[in-house]
């Protein structure tokens, strides 16, 4: 079955202890894109990648990190979190080319940072 | 940096009734494509339908519709004999033909009244 996964589905942590979010497409997909969702403000994109070794920042890339070793793999790591990146995560991959660009996504990481 | 408006944070419709969704964007470049998500209670991110700028006619995936004026820059969804599966936030998507971000609206509520 195509799909992206992520892990954990559910995280609570305290202020400054690193974590990471791991996502993962079996897709081959090209292209992978961390986004965080808060109440009144929509996805906003963190990190996206074109390909293996290219990243780039989103809208909203301070305090998080990411890496691409491999095409499939895609994990979001945040090195200090604080209350502020409370939020929903997701994850999603598409082709970069081709008539059928829409985003599959994951099912999503709820984030609680105390 | 592209831009997505949804303007409409909640709707409801009656059930069987036609509700339509509003999205505006604001963009410079000739090429492009445009989404419609659906977020149900499950958060799980589903395409609903999608639309390429350079295509004239509006798209079309069963009970969905688009209404799209690239002049104006407008991207409504509209929702035939509405089902209470319906009920979700919907958000409406822009991504650049060369494909590196997406944007996303705030999103909007529907429910659909029995």
């Amino acid at each position: 079955e195509a799909q992206v996964t992520q892990n954990p589905r559910y995280l609570i942590t305290v202020t400054g202890k690193k974590l990471t979010v791991t996502c993962s497409q079996n897709m081959n997909h090209e292209y992978m894109s961390w986004y965080r969702q808060d109440p009144g403000l929509g996805l906003r994109q963190i990190y996206y990648s074109m390909n293996v070794e290219v990243t780039d920042k989103g809208d909203v890339p301070e305090g998080y990190k990411v890496s691409r070793k491999e095409k499939r793999n895609f994990p979001l790591i945040l090195e200090s979190p604080s209350p502020n990146q409370t939020s929903l995560y997701f994850c999603a991959s598409s082709p970069l080319a081709g008539t059928y660009n829409e985003q599959f996504f994951g099912p999503g990481t709820r984030l609680t940072v105390l | 940096a592209q831009t997505v408006t949804q303007s409409q944070p909640e709707m409801s419709v009656q059930e069987a009734e036609t509700v339509t969704l509003s999205c505006t964007y604001d963009t410079s470049e000739s090429d492009y494509y445009l989404f419609w998500y659906k977020q149900p209670p499950s958060r799980q991110m589903i395409l609903v339908i999608r639309q390429e700028a350079y295509k004239q006619q509006n798209a079309t995936e069963n009970r969905f519709s688009v209404n799209f004026q690239k002049a104006a820059k407008s991207f409504s969804l509209k929702i035939s004999d509405s089902q209470l599966g319906d009920a979700a936030m919907y958000f409406c998507a822009y991504r650049g033909f060369r494909g590196n971000q997406f944007y996303f609206g705030t999103g909007t509520s529907l429910t659909v009244i029995p």
